[in-house]
């Protein structure tokens, strides 16, 4: 089946940093991905939609300029949290999907990305 | 915006008994997609539905699709502790291709 990674699998870092991380689609060419933000033993929120070549859609909350999305190349999209906060600790996960131009569209997940902000 | 409700939240079940999660949207979906999340885990792909009233089995797993296509259902018959995890339906509507995931039901088997 079609392989999604994700670096780091976990990030400690200060308050006012700003973390990257990669989501990578290893044995296809992924036209759009998806970025989600999980809290603990909650569900999966959307944050933002990356197109490969164009600007992400972001979804209504969430702050672009807080978490930058590029989509740089078919196989790599990256999420990059700006000057973070304690309350930007939480588990980042990534998705990609086979046939961006379908909505019967199996989306990939990578294993995620824990991020703890101290 | 859409909004998309899993119950129950949690379940507990002897290994052995039946488990069913429900989903239900409060938007027409085009099609509806079910991931089971182990705990440390990423969400794994089960299935997907599209088809008004849709039925479709696996294994010990039986998916339904409402006929108005705003719900969805997932049984599991004969429980096993190797089913424990959480399960989320996906939603997604008519001209997006994005999806919206369920509150999730959070299923604990005990042996």
């Amino acid at each position: 089946g079609a392989v999604v990674s994700q670096h780091p699998s976990w990030v400690i870092c200060k308050s006012g940093t700003s973390v990257k991380i990669e989501c990578r689609s290893l044995d296809f060419q992924a036209t759009t991905m998806f970025w989600y933000r999980q809290f603990p033993k909650q569900s999966l929120m959307l944050m933002a939609t990356s197109n490969e070549g164009s600007k992400a859609t972001y979804e209504q909350g969430v702050e672009k300029d807080k978490f930058l999305i590029n989509h740089a190349s078919l196989t790599l999209s990256t999420l990059t949290v700006t000057s973070a906060h304690p309350e930007d600790s939480s588990f980042y996960i990534c998705s990609a999907g086979l046939e961006a131009t379908s909505v019967y569209n199996e989306q990939f997940f990578g294993p995620g990305t824990r991020l703890t902000v101290l | 915006g859409q909004q998309v409700m899993q119950i129950p939240q949690y379940q507990h079940v002897q290994e052995g008994e039946d488990f069913t999660t429900y989903c239900n949207s409060s938007t027409t979906l085009s099609n509806i997609q079910w991931y089971k999340q182990r705990p440390g885990g990423h969400p794994v792909f089960l299935i997907q539905l599209v088809k008004s009233g849709e039925v479709k089995k696996q294994k010990r797993l039986t998916f339904q699709f409402g006929e108005a296509k705003k719900n969805s259902s997932l049984h599991i018959t004969a429980t096993q502790t190797t089913d424990v995890g959480t399960y989320f339906c996906a939603a997604a509507t008519s001209g997006t291709y994005k999806y919206i995931f369920g509150t999730g039901t959070r299923l604990k088997v005990l042996a």
